[in-house]
């Protein structure tokens, strides 16, 4: 089977910077992505790592350590626009590569 | 930017109906995917499609059919909607399975 571990809730001031963990356990591994959900919207792609490393695209960055089946998505100059929930998600090679959720971390930025 | 519609925001329907939930996308991607989100759950996968006619049992299909007559639509049907069915269904599309998933604004389904 497979299962992703991400904190619950992560609470930040405007302009600090922030990392949200995420820990993976598939039986077959493609690569790990983060999602973003504003209250009542749709989730919406932020970033797909398939190898090891950062990748970086503006104020956000996601990294991945495929040994240790370990991942963060960093948002950093955190502005108030940020809080939302971020998903983290597998795509598990031996269930056809679809994506598999995490639960979900509620960021709350504050001023 | 691709666009994935779901046919209604808002949906009540009562025990024992028979439902319809409508996802059009307008990339001409394969894949499909339909979700459903619940507090504390996160998002799960219920059925998938990466061609027309082809389908996929998600983790919890159990109540659900899927039809994917054309490959702009897949349609999620829930066979006689029950009380704990009641959740927000998401249907997203992919190009490609190393790209992101676009997903549709959701259908908040209420039955009662």
């Amino acid at each position: 089977g497979q299962s992703l571990e991400q904190p619950s809730e992560v609470t930040a001031v405007e302009g600090a910077i922030v990392q949200i963990n995420c820990t993976y356990q598939t039986s077959g591994f493609y690569g790990l992505s983060w999602y973003q959900q504003h209250d009542g919207g749709a989730p919406t792609f932020l970033s797909y790592n398939a190898l090891d490393g950062l990748e970086e695209t503006g104020r956000f960055s996601s990294f991945l350590s495929r040994s240790d089946s370990y991942g963060y998505l960093l948002l950093q100059e955190l502005q108030m626009k940020d809080s939302a929930s971020y998903f983290c998600a597998v795509r598990d090679k031996n269930q056809g590569g679809k994506l598999i959720f995490g639960q979900g971390t509620e960021l709350s930025v504050k001023p | 930017d691709v666009k994935v519609t779901q046919s209604s925001r808002y949906l009540v329907k009562r025990t024992g109906e028979k439902v319809f939930l409508e996802c059009v996308q307008d990339m001409d991607h394969e894949n499909m995917f339909w979700y459903r989100q619940d507090p504390g759950l996160g998002l799960r996968l219920i059925y998938f499609s990466y061609d027309v006619k082809m389908k996929e049992k998600g983790d919890i299909p159990e109540g659900y059919s899927v039809s994917r007559e054309k490959k702009e639509r897949f349609s999620l049907i829930l066979e006689s909607a029950s009380t704990n069915q009641t959740s927000m269904y998401l249907c997203a599309s992919t190009r490609s399975r190393d790209y992101g998933y676009t997903f549709g604004s959701g259908t908040r389904l209420t039955v009662v």
